[in-house]
């Protein structure tokens, strides 16, 4: 398995271009997950999808826009890039997502490092 | 959703043992408490979770008040490689890190 995969790992925008953050899985996980991470920071919720077809916000989704139509895949799109959304971008992924119990482990992608310029 | 406190930052000695508290006052009397923790430059990894008794595994034990409204990760001996930042995450309709606490190995 090639667990959580993310890309690019490293990307370069200009103030007002958009842009698609690629994550996939390959372990059948219905849930999934993206957060930001800020420098020195812990990790915010932007979006999140409990199966195909179905996703909802968590804490900071301004400026983000996503959609799950396949079990594997989970695109984080960007629609007016903002120095704001300078940071670090984890895709996660698990079997059940919260109050998943025993099988609610989640597994995260490299991340992808993005600078707004 | 539970929210969680933890020290912003802990040291310990290389080869000794660690306790890291959370304190998650809130949780409700159904939900697991997970751990993970963050290695410099890498996403976050999964460490330990339970529900009410004591659970251990290769990595970490878990130590989990009778009330449920704190929690303990103990790593038995510290290694330079557990200098990481430890997130508790009690379950909830949404997975939410906290800031973590900054765990530092003296070597």
């Amino acid at each position: 398995n090639a667990g959580v995969t993310q890309t690019p790992k490293f990307q370069v925008l200009k103030t007002g271009q958009s842009m698609t953050l690629q994550c996939a899985q390959d372990m059948n996980h219905e849930y999934m997950s993206w957060y930001r991470q800020d420098p020195g920071m812990g990790l915010r919720l932007i979006h999140y999808s409990v199966g195909a077809g179905i996703t909802d916000q968590g804490e900071v989704p301004n400026g983000y826009n996503v959609s799950r139509s396949t079990t594997e895949d989970f695109p984080l799109r960007l629609l007016s890039a903002a120095p704001s959304q300078t940071s670090v971008y984890f895709c996660a992924s698990s079997y059940s997502g919260p109050r998943g119990g025993l099988t609610d482990t989640q597994y995260f992608g490299p991340g992808t490092r993005l600078t707004v310029l | 959703d539970a929210k969680t406190t933890q020290p912003n930052s802990m040291e310990s000695n290389e080869e000794e043992p660690v306790h890291l508290p959370c304190n998650h006052s809130t949780i409700s009397g159904t939900d697991y408490i997970h751990w993970y923790r963050q290695l410099p430059s890498q996403g976050p990894e999964y460490v330990i979770h339970g529900l009410t008794s004591n659970v251990n595994n290769r990595m970490a034990s878990l130590a989990i008040a009778e009330d449920r409204k704190s929690s303990t990760l103990i790593l038995h001996r510290a290694t330079l490689r557990d200098a990481a930042v430890y997130y508790c995450i009690p379950e909830g309709n949404k997975i939410i890190f906290g800031k973590g606490t900054r765990l530092h190995i003296l070597p």
